[in-house]
Formats: structure tokens, C-alpha cells, sequence
């Protein structure tokens, strides 16, 4: 079993729709999770960060961890063209700095 | 130049060619990482370095040889490499290993004939 599973879709969604992008991983010890966009011909960006469980929420996007069942998610409310782009989850079991573990990436499209 | 800038932005090379993929931070943080990015495939760290020390280096082949001079500059020399190294070389860099945001430069696009 892979550490990190993430659907690479493409998702295909209107504007304006809800979007919940979603990891699963087998790794107990993950403490540290992080969500990435990546923009064609561009790096990563960091868009979240959460240490352990719970929710974040930083304007249009919402980041969920659920530990116990070994899950985290991220949610675009009122998702715009601009947010067409592969988002990347990551998470580590130490500091966020080094040994991050990366899903595949899900490939997001909104349409106008 | 701001962030993390990466040359060249596009490189063919043959099975028996040297090159060098050249990064550069201006965000004056001290550690330094190279990733591979190949398609349908995780990002894959490969090396880290922090204060200019290698800190980790993930079981990558030795044709892929790392060399950080400075805090700010980071390269990756390559020789002798198969197709199957073509992929996007990603690096990043962070305040230090405890940082927990890294900034990711726009990536090498490497293709191995």
C-alpha cells in the first residue's frame, strides 16, 4: 500500500461549485499535512498548512485532517477558473522542513 | 529576481552529455532541496541540505551529483543519465528544516534522449 493515495482525477466542476479534494494515507505517524498548488509550467505553491486534527480555513479554502481515519481534505468554496491547477497534499512526521511525502496530485478544472 | 529562480527552464541532453541544473534563492533562507517530479509519480525528494550540509540524500543514483556553495545557491550535476531521469527537477527552499513552508522554484524540464 502506498503511503499517500490521491485520486488524480481530472475533476471537471462549474464555477461557483464546491470542490473537496481528498488524501487518504497508511502512515500513523503523520503529524504534519500541507496542501500545494501547482499551476502549469509552475513549482508548487503552499496553500495550507495543519499540524495534527481539525480544520483550517483561510478565505475561499478549508483544510480538514481527520487522524483517525487517516484522511484529510481540502475544500474550494465558490471555485473560479483561477483555481484550475493540480493540487498537490503532503505530509511529514517531523517537522514540516524535511521528508515530506507527496500524493500524486489531483487536476482540477473549473469552467467559466 | 524574487524567489526561488531555476536554469535552464528546458534541457535536452544524451545518455552521455554533463549538465548542470543551476538554483538560486533570494529569500535568504538556509535550507535547500532538490525534487524530481515525473509524471503521474509523487513529487520525490532527493537531496537536502541545510546551512549548506547535506542532510539527506534519498538512495539517489550517482550519476545525479549535488553541490550547494552557499546558502543561496544550490546545483545538480548530471552524467551519464538514462531516459527514464527525464522528468521536471524541482528545487525549494525553506527558512530552515523546521520551517514549515518551502518555496518552490518553476522547475527544469529535463528530457534524456
Amino acid at each position: 500500500q502506498k503511503e499517500v493515495e490521491q485520486d488524480p482525477g481530472p475533476l471537471s466542476v462549474p464555477e461557483g461549485a464546491i470542490v473537496s479534494l481528498n488524501c487518504t494515507y497508511s502512515n500513523s505517524a503523520f503529524q504534519y499535512f500541507m496542501w500545494y498548488r501547482q499551476y502549469s509550467r509552475k513549482g508548487p505553491e503552499l496553500l495550507m498548512y495543519t499540524y495534527s486534527s481539525g480544520n483550517k480555513e483561510d478565505g475561499r479554502f478549508t483544510a480538514q485532517v481527520d487522524k483517525s481515519s487517516k484522511y484529510i481534505s481540502l475544500f474550494i468554496r465558490d471555485s473560479q477558473p483561477s483555481d484550475s491547477a493540480t493540487y498537490l497534499c503532503a505530509m511529514s512526521e517531523r517537522q514540516a522542513g524535511t521528508a515530506l511525502i507527496f500524493g500524486k496530485g489531483t487536476t482540477l478544472s473549473v469552467s467559466s | 529576481e524574487t524567489g526561488v529562480t531555476q536554469t535552464p527552464r528546458h534541457l535536452v541532453m544524451g545518455m552521455t552529455n554533463k549538465k548542470s541544473l543551476k538554483c538560486e534563492q533570494h529569500l535568504g533562507h538556509n535550507a535547500m532541496y532538490w525534487y524530481k517530479q515525473s509524471a503521474k509519480k509523487p513529487l520525490e525528494l532527493m537531496f537536502v541540505y541545510n546551512f549548506k550540509e547535506q542532510t539527506e540524500n534519498n538512495s539517489v543514483p550517482s550519476r545525479f551529483s549535488p553541490e550547494c556553495p552557499n546558502s543561496s545557491h544550490l546545483f545538480l550535476h548530471l552524467h551519464t543519465l538514462q531516459p527514464e531521469d527525464s522528468a521536471l527537477y524541482l528545487c525549494a527552499s525553506s527558512q530552515d528544516l523546521r520551517g514549515e513552508t518551502q518555496y518552490f522554484g518553476p522547475g527544469t524540464r529535463l528530457l534524456v534522449l
